[in-house]
């Protein structure tokens, strides 16, 4: 079965750096798009970026662009995040979610797995 | 960037009430649209996409309809595990991907 497993989450300073990782298994992870997305505490959801399977085409969203990086290791079946500058607003689960799900193209962002998501907080 | 508004913001209802949860599109997103449910400490789940169709193994209590602006997700009668937090969330115009803000659904 499909699995998405994050990993690399815990307790920063503003201005510093961490980098998450998701695990996927029970799919071919180099044919499909990923997505990152997250969620502030007792907050809604929010995109945070897109890899293409090929890596060709990447997205981001405009609170996060020049200071995050999302990348992947086909080979490996890892998608990454790495998050630089971090800002107390950048307080969230990051859940990493497979693109493509009931859709033509497998780079469309309906996201029929998700990860159990990674914890980033601020230390005071 | 097209902004869904979802309401109503929370809704308390009974088992065995209908539920009818509402997303609105500030532009036409066509039936690119898809729901989600969340329950405390979970990942969200698929529910509905292209505005109408089930995804694999949701119950057919669970329907959805509309086009272009507006959208209805209904739960013909609600079980005690459909309360939740309910997202919808457009693909018809990206980036950025968008969601609403969630409504909440409540035992009364």
């Amino acid at each position: 079965q499909v699995q998405l497993v994050e990993s690399g989450g815990g307790v920063v300073q503003p201005g510093g750096s961490l980098r998450l990782s998701c695990a996927a298994s029970g799919f071919t992870f180099s044919n499909y798009g990923m997505h990152w997305v997250r969620q502030a505490p007792g907050k809604g959801l929010e995109w945070v970026a897109f890899i293409r399977y090929d890596e060709s085409t990447k997205y981001y969203a405009a609170s996060v662009k020049g200071r995050f990086t999302i990348s992947r290791d086909n080979s490996n079946n890892t998608l990454y995040l790495q998050m630089n500058s971090l800002r107390a607003e950048d307080t969230a689960v990051y859940y990493c979610a497979k693109g493509g799900g009931y859709c033509s193209s497998t780079s469309c962002p309906f996201f029929d797995y998700w990860g159990q998501g990674a914890l980033v907080t601020f230390s005071s | 960037e097209i902004v869904l508004t979802q309401s109503p913001a929370t809704l308390s209802l009974s088992p065995g009430e209908r539920a009818t949860l509402s997303c609105r599109a500030s532009q036409s997103v066509s039936s690119s649209l898809a729901w989600y449910q969340q329950k405390p400490g979970q990942a969200p789940r698929l529910l509905i996409y292209d505005a109408s169709n089930r995804a694999t193994g949701i119950p057919a209590r669970f329907s959805g309809s509309g086009s272009g602006t507006d959208f209805t997700l209904t739960i013909s009668s609600l079980e005690p595990e459909d309360f939740a937090v309910y997202y919808c969330q457009q693909r018809s115009s990206w980036p950025p991907v968008t969601f609403g803000q969630g409504t909440r659904l409540e035992i009364k």
